[in-house]
C-alpha cells in the first residue's frame, strides 16, 4: 500500500519569513495529493491539492509542487502569519475505487510574531 | 448546510464496553470514511464506504465495524473497547473524482 514521509516533524518561523514542507510517497500510481491544516481540536481542513499532471499550483501566499520522477512534493507558505500556527498534513491517494487518503504525521509549524 | 457532523464530541469508555460513534453528512455525497488520528500521528483509514449498503474495511479495521443503510449517515460500531483503541476518530465525505474530502469535527475516545 502507499507509504508517505513528511519532514519536518516541527517547523518554528519568524512572522513574515516563508515555512517550507516536504513529503515523498511511495506508491507510483498515486495521483491526487492535498495539504490539510489541523488547529487545535478541530478536523482537518483543505487548504491547496494538487493532481498529478500538474507540477505547481499557488493559491494567495500558498503553493505546492509535484516531481512525480522523484515522487516528492512540497508545501510553501510565504508570508507567514501567527494564524498559520497550526499542525499541516500531506497525503496522497489514487483517483479511483475508494479514494482515500494516505497521511503523512503531520508538521506542527509555530509562526513566532 | 451543516457538512459532517460527529457525535458525541468526546466520551470515556470502560474496558469491555461497547459504543456507536455516529456520522452525518447533508452534502449527499456517496464516499465516507472513518479515520483514527493517535497523539503525534497522522490519520489512519478504519473503514469505507463508495455508497448506500457497500462497505470495506481500511488498514485499521480490528475491532470496529461499520454499516451504511443511508447516504447520509456511516456510524462507526465499536465491540469490546481496548486501551489501544483510545485514540481522535475523524469521520470524513468525498463526492468523488479529484474532490475535497470533508472532515468532522472528531470524536475523542478514551478507554480505561
Amino acid at each position: 500500500g502507499e507509504n508517505v514521509e513528511q519532514h519536518p516533524s516541527t517547523l518554528s518561523v519568524q512572522e513574515g519569513d516563508s515555512a517550507v514542507i516536504k513529503c515523498t510517497y511511495s506508491d507510483s500510481a498515486s495521483n491526487y495529493f492535498p495539504w490539510y491544516k489541523q488547529e487545535l481540536g478541530k478536523g482537518p481542513q483543505l487548504i491547496i491539492d494538487i493532481r498529478s499532471n500538474v507540477g505547481e499550483k499557488k493559491d494567495q501566499r500558498i503553493a505546492v509542487t509535484l516531481n512525480k520522477t522523484a515522487k516528492h512534493f512540497s508545501l510553501h507558505i510565504t508570508e507567514t502569519q501567527p494564524e498559520d500556527s497550526a499542525v499541516y498534513f500531506c497525503a496522497a491517494s489514487l483517483d479511483t475505487g475508494r479514494r482515500a487518503l494516505t497521511f503523512g504525521s503531520g508538521t506542527r509549524l509555530q509562526v513566532q510574531p | 448546510n451543516a457538512g459532517v457532523t460527529q457525535t458525541p464530541k468526546f466520551r470515556i469508555l470502560k474496558i469491555g464496553q461497547s459504543m456507536t460513534l455516529q456520522c452525518t453528512q447533508d452534502m449527499n455525497h456517496n464516499y465516507m470514511y472513518w479515520y483514527r488520528q493517535d497523539p503525534g500521528m497522522g490519520l489512519k483509514l478504519i473503514y469505507y464506504s463508495v455508497g448506500a449498503g457497500i462497505t470495506d474495511k481500511g488498514e485499521v479495521p480490528n475491532g470496529y465495524n461499520v454499516s451504511r443503510s443511508t447516504t447520509e449517515d456511516f456510524p462507526l460500531r465499536l465491540e469490546l473497547a481496548a486501551p489501544s483503541q483510545t485514540s481522535v476518530y475523524f469521520c470524513a465525505s468525498n463526492r468523488g473524482s479529484y474532490n475535497e474530502q470533508f472532515f468532522g469535527p472528531g470524536t475523542r475516545l478514551t478507554v480505561l
